[in-house]
């Protein structure tokens, strides 16, 4: 298995700003993703992070408003720009190990103002 | 119609029932089976990850695929209060990472 942590756990953010998420793996993982939850909802794919290339985003996501950085094999980060209340949600990374063996960080709870 | 589909529940059993938790889904490229655990406000915990079809068992826990029918399965034998989550059943191709969840079936184990 994999411990993957993120920073922050939680934030609460005004409208406009930018909110930028760590998400550091214990180890080496070729594929990281990233989600985005709503309460008592599923998850929602919003990009797939391989190190050295630009992310893979899912339709309704665009780079400009989610850019995702993949420096090496731990670490990635996902920013929220130009925030609304409706970005308010449980943003989830991940990394695999196996083919389609996901283990997930804790989330970060972004609230917008 | 999607491609996984989960019964959010919920669901609510007695302390010691078995419990079953199930999934079906429409797309035949599917080779790997996942069943996460997911307690309020935390990430989700990978519980059971299987290939293809069959029966895997961890404990109290058993997973069962069936691709004839693209239907699996997860049960739960003497169930604990510490059960009570929600849990995502998952799947994915044998080329793509790209994993699709279900919806999520919140369950409740009654003291």
């Amino acid at each position: 298995s994999a411990v993957i942590s993120q920073k922050p756990s939680r934030d609460i953010c005004q409208r406009g700003t930018s909110l930028t998420i760590q998400c550091q793996v214990d180890s080496q993982v070729t594929m990281m993703f990233w989600y985005r939850q709503q309460p008592g909802q599923s998850l929602t794919l919003i990009a797939t992070a391989n190190q050295g290339s630009e992310a893979t985003y899912e339709s309704g996501f665009v780079i400009d408003k989610f850019p995702i950085s993949r420096p090496n094999l731990t670490f990635s980060t996902l920013t929220v720009s130009n925030m609304s209340p409706e970005d308010s949600s449980i943003y989830l990374c991940s990394g695999e190990l196996g083919v389609s063996e996901q283990f997930f960080g804790p989330g970060t709870r972004l609230t917008v103002l | 119609q999607k491609e996984v589909e989960q019964d959010p529940g919920p669901l609510s059993v007695p302390e010691g029932a078995i419990v079953s938790l199930n999934c079906t889904y429409s797309n035949s490229a599917f080779q790997y089976f996942m069943w996460y655990r997911q307690y309020s406000r935390k990430g989700p915990e990978l519980l059971m990850y299987t290939y293809s079809s069959g029966n895997k068992e961890d404990g109290r826990f058993t997973a069962q695929v069936d691709k004839s029918s693209k239907y699996i399965s997860l049960f739960i034998r003497d169930s604990q209060p510490s059960d009570s989550a929600t849990y995502l059943c998952a799947m994915g191709g044998s080329s793509a990472s790209k994993i699709i969840f279900g919806s999520g079936t919140r369950l409740s184990i009654r003291p």
